[in-house]
């Protein structure tokens, strides 16, 4: 079965510093997605980035950019210029993109940022 | 789109009574997501539904959960009877995915019910 590990519970940033949240996932397949989401206070799941296994090129979306590592199954969140409303959980998390009995997002245990001014 | 939309945003219940979470997808999706989130256990799986069908509900804790999709714009999330280790919020997503490949594959999530059982 396929799992994501999340093994930061919290992480500190200082505004307009950059950060790295890291995930970890475990899977057999070779095509798959992978995504983080944010998740503030108002509690909304808000998707952040996504990834393509297939794709080599690392997604970037503004300040947030991934490092896509296959071969390692690492997939680590860096967002840059950090700003006070990026406090928040961050979840990674994987799919398996043919979906049938397979379909379901699995998640991370989240990462919880916090932003000093 | 409005979204995915659930109802109602809060719910507090005694111990024993049917709470019954509320889901309308976004129009056109085809899957349906019902998650859990607690401090202790972050985000459960509960059920998932593909084409109004539950395609996997193992993560379901046990028989006092029900959920239904009667059609592609709604479906329900039941407790009875409810009891306060119930107590978490309960995320409905969806996605849309394109014959035997899953495309747009991220799930779009509703605001969430936070429910409390006393």
């Amino acid at each position: 079965a396929q799992t994501v590990t999340q093994s930061q519970p919290e992480m500190s940033v200082q505004e307009a510093e950059t950060v790295t949240l890291s995930c970890t996932y475990d899977t057999s397949e070779s095509d798959y997605y992978l995504f983080w989401y944010k998740q503030p206070p108002s509690r909304q799941m808000i998707l952040v980035i996504r990834q393509e296994a297939y794709k080599q090129q690392n997604a970037t979306e503004n300040r947030f950019s991934v490092n896509f590592q296959k071969a390692a199954k690492s997939f680590s969140l860096k967002i840059s210029d950090s700003q006070l409303g990026d406090a928040a959980m961050y979840f990674c998390a994987y799919r398996y993109p043919y979906g049938g009995s397979q379909g379901n997002l699995i998640f991370g245990k989240g990462t919880k940022l916090s932003v000093k001014p | 789109d409005a979204g995915v939309i659930q109802s109602p945003r809060h719910e507090v219940t005694e111990m024993g009574q049917e709470v019954t979470l509320r889901c309308k997808p976004i129009s056109g999706h085809d899957y349906l997501f019902w998650y859990r989130q607690t401090m202790m256990r972050g985000l459960e799986l509960l059920i998932y539904f593909n084409n109004n069908v539950p395609i996997d509900d193992s993560g379901m804790p046990e028989d006092r959960f029900s959920a239904k999709m009667p059609n592609a714009s709604f479906s329900t999330l039941k407790i009875q009877p409810s009891e306060p280790r119930d107590s978490a919020v309960y995320f409905c997503a969806s996605s849309l995915s394109w014959g035997q490949r899953v495309v747009n594959t991220e799930a779009f999530f509703g605001q969430g019910t936070r429910l409390t059982v006393v």
